[in-house]
């Protein structure tokens, strides 16, 4: 079975703190992809980074960056220096090798408060 | 850039009409998808489509048809809505599965209440 656990369903942070969203995955697959995407506010998902089962490099970009650990199933990310647009939903994301289907997480909403 | 773009972004309809969401893709990409959003439940796959005329039935596809007669145009149809359906319903479109590039690029949704 393939699943992805957001455990945090909400988290608040002050402006310029760090905060880190957890996602942890299950599938027997040795080939996969993780996502993850942001809804902000106006409700369209935007696509912020994608990884694949082979590639446990962890990624910086700005103010972002990722972990993903194959040893514990987790691709966290985490927001340096939070801003208020970052206040937003959060949702990580599944696709295993050869299917069509991608699993999503029910989601952490960041709000980030000035 | 990948645009989706969706019929309407907010629809109000009364329980037993029909209902049409539209959306469409301009990337030229094979798969598209339709889900529903609700708090706390995430993303839940309704139907997923993978080239013209062909669909599959995701998690959720009782109360739903659709129709995809162009490869960027994919249609979700509510044969007769209830108020059970009224929800956010977001359209998505990505390359053919085995791609490295293969995330989802989404429209900006259509929020459905049904009265």
């Amino acid at each position: 079975a393939q699943k992805v656990t957001q455990a945090q369903t909400e988290i608040s942070v002050v402006e310029k703190e760090d905060v880190t969203l957890d996602c942890v995955y299950e599938t027997r697959d040795t080939t996969y992809y993780l996502f993850w995407y942001k809804q902000p506010p106006s409700g369209e998902l935007v696509f912020l980074i994608r990884r694949n089962s082979f590639d446990e490099q962890n990624e910086i970009s700005g103010r972002y960056s990722w972990n993903f650990q194959k040893s514990t199933s987790s691709f966290n990310f985490t927001i340096t220096a939070s801003q208020v647009v970052d206040s937003a939903v959060y949702f990580c994301a599944l696709r295993s090798g050869g299917t069509y289907k991608y699993i999503f997480g029910t989601g952490t909403r960041l709000k980030v408060l000035a | 850039d990948v645009k989706v773009t969706q019929s309407s972004r907010y629809l109000v309809k009364r329980t037993g009409e029909k209902v049409f969401l539209e959306c469409v893709q301009d990337m030229d990409h094979e798969n598209m998808f339709w889900y529903r959003q609700d708090p706390g439940l995430g993303l839940r796959l309704i139907y997923f489509s993978y080239d013209v005329k062909m669909k599959e039935k995701g998690d959720i596809p009782e109360g739903y048809s659709v129709s995809r007669e162009k490869k960027e145009r994919f249609s979700l149809i509510l044969e007769s809505a209830s108020t059970n359906q009224t929800s956010m319903y977001l359209c998505a479109s990505s390359l053919i599965a085995g791609t490295s590039y293969n995330e989802q690029f989404f429209g900006p949704g259509t929020r459905l209440t049904v009265l």
